[in-house]
């Protein structure tokens, strides 16, 4: 149980497209979803979080319009990189949390996206 | 704002030996929960272990048990019998409010184990 995937598992696009991930909850719902940023060798970082009807919650330092946050059913989750840039090249990741707010619940990590921008 | 700090970034053992990754964190809260997850070369993130502050009892999984030590903040896990797919990187983390509406989780930086044959 508790499986999270991600769609893309990779990809590459050219400076100044947008770029959609999913995310989904496979057998639970994902009442609240939550986005983060891995460089090489370094340790996850918290973009956003997102609970399912609700406008996202963004960290300090997160550009909320060019990483667009979509959480408009409990088993689905999507980010937008808009206009993307080659330093938004990156490893994204989501988890998902069955509890509101994502309250003393494990989070369940999706296998992640890679994103090269070129 | 949480802080988590692993003090060793890399670590090896021994194929069947016990190793002990340690962790420590600071923060004003008082209820928080605390994990270790571990990251293979896939890059999947695969939850080791939880622990909840307000419970005494160290959790244990199998081959992995924690030392929870509260008023220390440390939280450091032991892999007892170490076997050569536990080679991963390893992410101490904090889950609190930090002052926020939602629970977050706060990774410290990592610890790459090596288990060697």
């Amino acid at each position: 149980g508790a499986v999270v995937s991600q769609h893309p598992s990779r990809v590459i696009c050219k400076s100044g497209t947008s770029v959609k991930i999913e995310c989904r909850s496979l057998d639970f719902q994902a009442t609240t979803m939550f986005w983060y940023r891995q460089f090489p060798k370094q340790s996850l970082m918290l973009m956003a979080t997102s609970n399912e009807g609700s406008k996202a919650t963004y960290e300090q330092g997160v550009e909320k319009d060019k990483f667009l946050i979509n959480h408009a059913s409990l088993t689905l989750s999507t980010l937008t990189v808009t206009s993307a840039h080659p330093e938004d090249s990156s490893f994204y990741i989501c988890s998902a949390s069955n509890l509101a707010g994502g309250r003393g619940d494990t989070q369940y990590f999706g296998p992640g996206t890679r994103l090269t921008v070129l | 704002a949480q802080t988590v700090t692993q003090s060793q970034p890399e670590m090896s053992v021994q194929e069947a030996e016990t190793v002990t990754l340690s962790c420590t964190y600071d923060t004003s809260e008082n209820n928080y929960y605390l994990f270790w997850y571990k990251q293979p070369p896939s890059r999947q993130m695969i939850l080791v272990i939880r622990q909840e502050a307000y419970k005494q009892q160290n959790a244990t999984e199998n081959r992995f048990s924690v030392n929870f030590q509260k008023a220390a903040k440390s939280f450091s896990l032991k892999i007892s019998d170490s076997q050569l797919g536990d080679t991963a990187m390893y992410f101490c983390a904090f889950m609190g409010l930090s002052g926020g509406s939602n629970y977050k989780l706060t990774f410290g930086k990592g610890t790459l184990l090596t288990v060697n044959p």
